[in-house]
């Protein structure tokens, strides 16, 4: 089956500055990858996501890039604020029948 | 509209107790999922449901997990013999599965804990 890296595991970045978190996948048959926020003790939210038929999406300060041939996607958040502070977890699947395959998520911490 | 719900937000059991555990997805949503989310830990995907066609159950931990879901609504988590290991929140999460649209949109969980 499938398995997702999700790396780093903790980020930790001044506010204003740009953050990245990269992720890789196994199954060269995924072809749907959704980034979810989650706040402490919240449900995880969808902030964006990507299809394989693109290599990147941008959302106002966020953005998703994917390489299909290296079996890899990243999140870049520009002009990070207090409120980005959270967990991030990246996901993949074949979408249709299959749920998502997660990864174990990225604390990511703003320093005022 | 009204997001997808779950009850109990909290479930504390002895061990060794079974325990059900709701989803109500949101209305027109023909797929529905169940994942695990141990403290501190990521989403594990439990089983999978998509309309009148048979679950995919390839992530269940074990026989003493099951799940149901009548037609496109609500669907009950059913753990037996609960273990401490089974301490964890539930989430469910539904999907419209129109055309190209995959987006799962999550309830607030079920917060188990077996004590």
């Amino acid at each position: 089956g499938e398995n997702v890296e999700q790396h780093p595991s903790t980020l930790s970045v001044q506010e204003g500055d740009s953050a990245v978190i990269k992720c890789t996948y196994s199954d060269s048959a995924s072809n749907y990858f959704p980034w979810y926020k989650q706040e402490l003790g919240k449900r995880p939210q969808l902030i964006i996501d990507i299809r394989s038929n693109v290599g990147e999406k941008k959302d106002q300060r966020i953005a998703v890039t994917l390489n299909k041939t290296a079996k890899h996607f990243s999140l870049h958040i520009t002009e990070t604020q207090p409120e980005d502070s959270a967990v991030y977890f990246c996901a993949a699947s074949r979408g249709g029948a299959d749920g998502l395959t997660f990864g174990k998520g990225t604390h990511l911490i703003i320093q005022p | 509209g009204a997001g997808v719900s779950q009850s109990p937000s909290n479930k504390v059991t002895e061990k060794g107790k079974d325990v059900e555990l709701r989803c109500d997805p949101i209305s027109g949503h023909t797929a529905l999922y169940w994942y695990r989310q141990r403290l501190g830990q990521g989403l594990e995907f439990l089983i999978y449901f998509q309309g009148n066609s048979a679950p995919d159950k390839s992530g269940l931990p074990s026989d003493r997990f099951s799940a149901e879901r009548t037609g496109e609504s609500v669907s009950t988590l059913t753990i037996q013999r609960t273990q401490q290991e089974d301490s964890a929140v539930y989430l469910c999460a539904s999907s419209s599965k129109t055309g190209t649209a995959y987006e799962q949109y999550f309830g607030p969980g079920t917060r188990l804990t077996v004590t």
